[in-house]
């Protein structure tokens, strides 16, 4: 079974407008961190946003939130206000208490936001 | 800072060539990361040093060896390319222990033919 689904390949969303990227974890550690990373187009990772296990508040990082949902392993990543740079593939990403700090990455949503 | 760096930037090798792509971090990061990119797969782990003479395999490492030469240098070596291979390849370097985020390299472009 997968550990990181994103099922979204592809969003679209106009400027300013909110929207939301789908993240579903598998793991059955009790402990363990999710991330996002934006790639642009120019190919760079770009670390977005964090989110502990034990967190209890959901993180956020300007425009960027986490929809952190514990009892349904799910770690949605919302940016508000979208902008034409937002444009890019989202990664969603788990290290796993029993691996030794390697990440775990999802297959990636497309977003493109549009004027 | 530059952060984490790589080199080359592109590379077109013959099946059957070698070639060690090189990563080199000024952050003063204990564990580095090498993973390659295919379309629609996602970012996978081949090899990671948690610290300096360290290193593991990660989901894929059949065809490829590293060397964490020192704590700023970790290198991927194809001994004897395939197509199979053809992808873009990140370097990351992280603090280590703990949730703490990687930081990527701007990637190596590997053609195979």
């Amino acid at each position: 079974a997968q550990k990181i689904t994103q099922t979204q390949p592809g969003m679209f969303v106009q400027e300013k407008e909110a929207v939301t990227l789908d993240c579903t974890y598998d793991t059955s550690d009790q402990s363990y961190g999710l991330f996002w990373y934006k790639q642009p187009s120019s190919g760079e990772m770009i670390f977005l946003i964090y989110q502990g296990s034990y967190d209890e508040q959901n993180a956020t990082e300007g425009r960027y939130s986490l929809n952190f949902q514990k009892a349904r392993k799910s770690a949605n990543l919302v940016i508000s206000a979208s902008q034409l740079g937002d444009s890019a593939m989202y990664f969603c990403a788990m290290r796993e208490n029993s691996g030794y700090s390697t990440l775990t990455f999802g297959k990636g949503t497309m977003l493109l936001v549009s004027p | 800072n530059a952060g984490v760096t790589q080199t080359p930037k592109f590379q077109v090798l013959k099946t059957g060539q070698s070639m060690t792509l090189q990563c080199a971090q000024d952050m003063n990061h204990n564990s580095m990361y090498w993973y390659r990119q295919d379309p629609g797969m996602g970012l996978r782990l081949i090899y990671y040093s948690a610290s300096e003479g360290t290193t593991d395999k990660g989901e894929v490492p059949n065809g490829y060896n590293v060397s964490r030469l020192n704590k700023r240098e970790f290198s991927l070596r194809l001994e004897s390319a395939a197509p199979s291979q053809t992808s873009v390849y990140f370097c990351a370097a992280s603090k280590g222990q703990g949730n703490n985020e990687q930081f990527f390299g701007p990637g190596t472009r590997l053609t195979v033919l």
